[in-house]
């Protein structure tokens, strides 16, 4: 069926890098993406989205790509800070026209001090 | 404060028993969803609802059942018939309509472990 996948399953940056968490995804039907940040234990926390007919979006200290001809995504997020490690999950909306979202299986991001 | 709530945040139960878990909106929300989370993984769809009294299985829903009464309520009962039930359990909401977003909002979580 259709997923949405990451390629790396961990990343490690120093505090004060920038982070770059990628994303990729199959559906070619989809038409809306979404990051979501989940700190341990606890729900996701929305960070940004974009739509298929933007390729690019920036919100603060973060900014979402799309390259709907490679179909894939990615967070950059500027000057990572400790309080940024996380888990990060990319999601799309597939075929359903927002009624469900597919997620990808998350990338775990750990800021060195 | 508008939100969702789950509760509780960690549940115990003994195999072959029934356990019901709570998720409640106050941000008048048509949509809810119920997922799974195991170690390490992403989030698994059980169950979701549009719209009152109407739901819809997700990928994973044999062994769940749910219930929509209320706008602002969405039980989950894990059965005894779900082989694997000790999981992290997470509820959310979305708003529908003309204009619609596709953001989800998520409860903090149930963290369900069956011995």
């Amino acid at each position: 069926g259709e997923s949405v996948g990451l390629h790396l399953p961990t990343l490690s940056v120093q505090e004060g890098d920038n982070s770059i968490i990628n994303c990729a995804y199959s559906n070619s039907a989809s038409d809306y993406f979404i990051w979501y940040k989940q700190e341990s234990g606890k729900g996701p926390q929305f960070i940004i989205d974009i739509r298929s007919n933007m390729d690019k979006r920036q919100g603060q200290r973060v900014t979402v790509l799309l390259n709907k001809t490679v179909k894939h995504l990615s967070l950059q997020i500027a000057a990572t800070q400790p309080g940024d490690s996380a888990v990060y999950f990319c999601a799309e909306n597939g075929e359903t026209s927002g009624s469900r979202l597919t997620f990808g299986e998350g990338t775990q991001l750990t800021v060195n001090p | 404060d508008g939100g969702i709530t789950q509760s509780p945040k960690y549940l115990f139960r003994k195999e072959g028993q029934n356990v019901t878990l709570s998720c409640e909106q106050n941000l008048n929300h048509d949509a809810m969803y119920w997922y799974r989370q195991d170690p390490g993984q992403g989030l698994r769809l059980i169950y979701y609802s549009q719209i009152v009294n109407d739901f819809q299985k997700g990928d994973i829903a044999e062994g769940y059942s749910v219930s929509r009464e209320k706008k602002e309520s969405f039980p989950l009962t894990v059965t005894s018939a779900q082989k694997n039930p000790t999981a992290f359990y997470l509820c959310a909401s979305k708003a529908s309509g003309r204009g619609e977003s596709y953001e989800q909002y998520f409860g903090p979580g149930t963290r369900l472990t069956v011995t």
